[in-house]
């Protein structure tokens, strides 16, 4: 299956620093996906990017599909985006779907 | 509110007792699945359903069992529990399995079981 690989694990920043959080994959895919898990433990989707770049306030993604790599970056951080970061992988025209083992960031005030 | 719903939010059990976790979801998706989260592994994916009476395996399904009767419905059963699957336990659904931004997952609130 698809391995997945996410960097750094732990990441902790003062408030208002930029950040940014890697996803390497080992194959081919149609379907990638960023999720923030809040201290509460909701998951939340954050980006559906396969390629490209997209930006949604201080939050973008870009993935290099050819490259296998996916970046998150935060920008500006608040306390409120502490929590796990987790790419999320399905390979071609497939159900199955893979996580990363996740970033945890910890923003302090 | 378009949202996907687990119950019960926590369950202690002990071994060998037959339980379910109920999913259900309110935004007509085709694709709904389970996950199992634990420390330090991420989300692994347990079974997953392309559609209605379309179930297959994910990486991790042993000692689960799930069907898909309605589209709205996905129960996660455990015939008999055992204390390796205590877990944090998530069901998301998309509009899809496969196909674009359909594919974007939904995830509900999770259920935290422990079994004893």
């Amino acid at each position: 299956g698809i391995q997945v690989e996410q960097s750094p694990p732990d990441l902790i920043l003062q408030e208002g620093a930029n950040s940014t959080l890697r996803c390497n994959f080992s194959d081919s895919v149609n379907n990638l996906q960023w999720f923030h898990q809040n201290p509460w433990g909701q998951l939340i989707n954050l980006f559906y990017i396969p390629s490209g770049t997209k930006q949604n306030g201080r939050l973008s993604a870009t993935t290099v599909a050819t490259e296998r790599y996916s970046l998150l970056y935060i920008s500006s951080s608040q306390t409120t985006d502490s929590g796990v970061y987790f790419c999320a992988l399905k390979a071609n025209n497939a159900g199955k779907s893979t996580f990363g083992d996740g970033t945890t960031l910890t923003v302090k005030p | 509110e378009a949202q996907v719903t687990q119950n019960p939010r926590y369950l202690i059990t002990v071994t060998g007792k037959k339980l379910t976790v109920t999913c259900s979801q309110n935004m007509n998706h085709e694709y709904m699945s389970w996950y199992r989260q634990d420390p330090g592994l991420g989300l692994r994916q347990i079974y997953y359903s392309m559609n209605v009476e379309v179930t297959d395996k994910g990486d991790v399904p042993e000692g689960y069992k799930v069907s898909r009767k309605e589209k709205r419905n996905f129960p996660l059963i455990l015939e008999s529990p055992s204390p390796n699957q205590t877990s944090l336990y998530f069901c998301a659904s998309s509009l899809f399995g496969t196909g674009g931004s359909g594919e974007k997952l939904f995830f509900g609130s999770g259920t935290q079981l422990s079994v004893l």
